[in-house]
């Protein structure tokens, strides 16, 4: 069975830029989450969606939001991009998501910003 | 607020010597509490989930506990496969994980 799918694994971007980030669920999973993890920081939540439908927030700014796709994918996307957006964004799914499941991540995408 | 913290923040093991990881927390209603090893370059892999106190849990050499306040990760007979950085979470009512910063284990031969 196929894990969760990130794409891209690296990405470089200039202040100022918009990035969209991209994760596929494991087949039969609906709910997808996102996380920002950084060395002093470390997993912070995002967000998490559900039937297309954000069910979750963390505290993160505006510039950060996301959507899902019929098919339970989930793209992510950051406008205006600052310094310390660089971080390893994580997306993790589960069956229905809720406190019982256990989330199953995928590696990443290492975003970098110059 | 919710918070989560892990001890220690590393620890270094000779092959075959064993040892045990802390997670303390403080939740207003525990819904689960997760336990995840992550490797460099590597998103988090789910090891056990835990619900309710004395609940124990074990995976080859991995053994996890639960109090009302804290749970513990044993790890028996450490091989340095088991190098790694292992992350505790607790999770709310909507299932949202709130992570400790980790404990990075160094098992050498």
């Amino acid at each position: 069975k196929a894990g969760v799918t990130q794409t891209p694994r690296y990405l470089i971007k200039t202040r100022g830029q918009q990035v969209t980030l991209s994760c596929s669920p494991i087949s039969g999973h609906r709910s997808v989450s996102w996380y920002q993890q950084t060395p002093g920081q470390g997993l912070q939540f995002l967000f998490e969606y559900f039937s297309e439908t954000q069910r979750n927030k963390g505290n993160f700014p505006g510039r950060f939001s996301g959507r899902q796709f019929s098919n339970s994918r989930s793209e992510m996307n950051v406008s205006t991009l600052e310094l310390g957006d660089s971080a390893l964004y994580l997306c993790a799914s589960s069956l229905v998501g809720g406190p019982n499941q256990p989330q199953h991540f995928g590696d990443g995408t290492r975003l970098s910003i110059l | 607020e919710d918070q989560v913290t892990q001890s220690p923040e590393a620890l270094r093991l000779q092959e075959g010597e064993s040892s045990s990881l802390n997670c303390s927390y403080t939740v207003s209603g525990l819904r689960g509490l997760f336990w995840y090893r992550q490797d460099p370059g590597k998103g988090p892999e789910f090891l056990f989930t835990l619900y309710s106190a004395g609940e124990e849990k074990e995976k080859e050499r991995l053994k996890a506990t639960l109090t009302k306040k804290e749970s513990f990760l044993h790890i028996t007979a450490p091989k340095p496969e088991d190098s790694a950085t292992y992350l505790c979470a607790v999770s709310d009512s909507w299932g949202k994980l709130q992570f400790g910063a980790g404990t990075q284990v160094v098992v050498t031969p």
